[in-house]
C-alpha cells in the first residue's frame, strides 16, 4: 500500500514565524498535493505538483509556497505564519497518467498563536 | 462559495437505519469520488464514478452519479457503528486536472 507520511501531527507556531510542513510518499507517484481542511469548508487545494521542480497554484495559494526538489518529497512553506493559517493540512499523492486515486497523509494540525 | 454542496452536514442515526447523503453542484464533472475520513486520519477513497447515471455498490454502500454529471448520492443500508466518519465528495473538473471537495457530511451511527 502507498504510504504518505507527514512529518508532524501537531505543530504550534507563533505569528510571523516561517513554517515548513514536509510530506513524503514512497510509491513513485507523479502528482502531489497540499490541501487545508477547515470545519464546514471541506478540503481546499493550496498547491499541487505534477513533476519534480514543477508547481501549480491551487485555489488558495496566498501566503504559501511549495518546493519539490525530489519526486518523493513535497514541502509546504508558510513564509510568515498568521493566525488565519491555523488549520489541518493534508498532503496527498496520486500515480498520475489518468490514475486519479488520491492517497492522503494523516494530516498536520497547525496552530498559529 | 463551495463548488460542491453536501447535505446534510451532520447526521446522527441508530444502528440499522438507512441514510442518504447528497452531493450537488451547478458544474459538470468528468468524474466524482467519495472518500471517508476517520478522526486523526486522512480521507480514504471509497469509489470513483465516471459515467452519467452510473451506479456502484460497495457492500452496504450504493453510489450514484447523476445523469448530467453534476450531482451524486451515497446511500448506506443498515448502517453500522463502523460507518461513523466524515464523508466527502470530490469532483474532477474537465478543464483542470484537479479535484474540488465538498464540505463533508459527518455521520455518527449509534449502537
Amino acid at each position: 500500500d502507498v504510504k504518505v507520511t507527514q512529518s508532524s501531527r501537531y505543530l504550534v507556531k507563533r505569528t510571523g514565524e516561517k513554517v515548513f510542513l514536509e510530506c513524503v510518499q514512497d510509491m513513485d507517484h507523479e502528482n502531489m498535493f497540499w490541501y487545508r481542511q477547515d470545519p464546514g469548508l471541506g478540503l481546499r487545494l493550496i498547491y499541487f505538483s505534477y513533476d519534480v521542480k514543477m508547481k501549480e497554484k491551487g485555489d488558495i495559494p496566498e501566503g504559501y509556497s511549495v518546493s519539490r526538489e525530489k519526486k518523493e518529497r513535497f514541502s509546504l512553506i508558510l513564509e510568515s505564519a498568521s493566525t488565519n493559517q491555523t488549520s489541518m493540512y493534508l498532503c496527498a499523492s496520486s500515480l498520475g497518467q489518468s490514475n486519479e486515486k488520491l492517497f492522503f497523509g494523516s494530516g498536520t494540525q497547525l496552530s498559529v498563536l | 462559495t463551495q463548488l460542491l454542496e453536501q447535505s446534510p452536514q451532520f447526521l446522527s442515526i441508530q444502528e440499522g437505519e438507512n441514510l442518504t447523503v447528497y452531493c450537488n453542484s451547478s458544474s459538470v464533472f468528468s468524474s466524482l469520488q467519495w472518500y471517508r475520513q476517520e478522526p486523526g486520519e486522512g480521507p480514504v477513497l471509497l469509489v470513483t464514478v465516471v459515467t452519467g447515471g452510473e451506479v456502484k455498490k460497495l457492500k452496504r454502500l450504493t453510489f450514484q452519479f447523476g445523469d448530467a454529471r453534476k450531482d451524486s448520492s451515497l446511500h448506506i443500508t443498515a448502517a453500522q457503528p463502523g460507518d461513523t466518519g466524515l464523508y466527502l465528495c470530490a469532483g474532477k473538473s474537465y478543464n483542470f486536472n484537479k479535484f474540488y471537495f465538498g464540505s463533508g457530511t459527518k455521520l455518527n451511527v449509534k449502537p
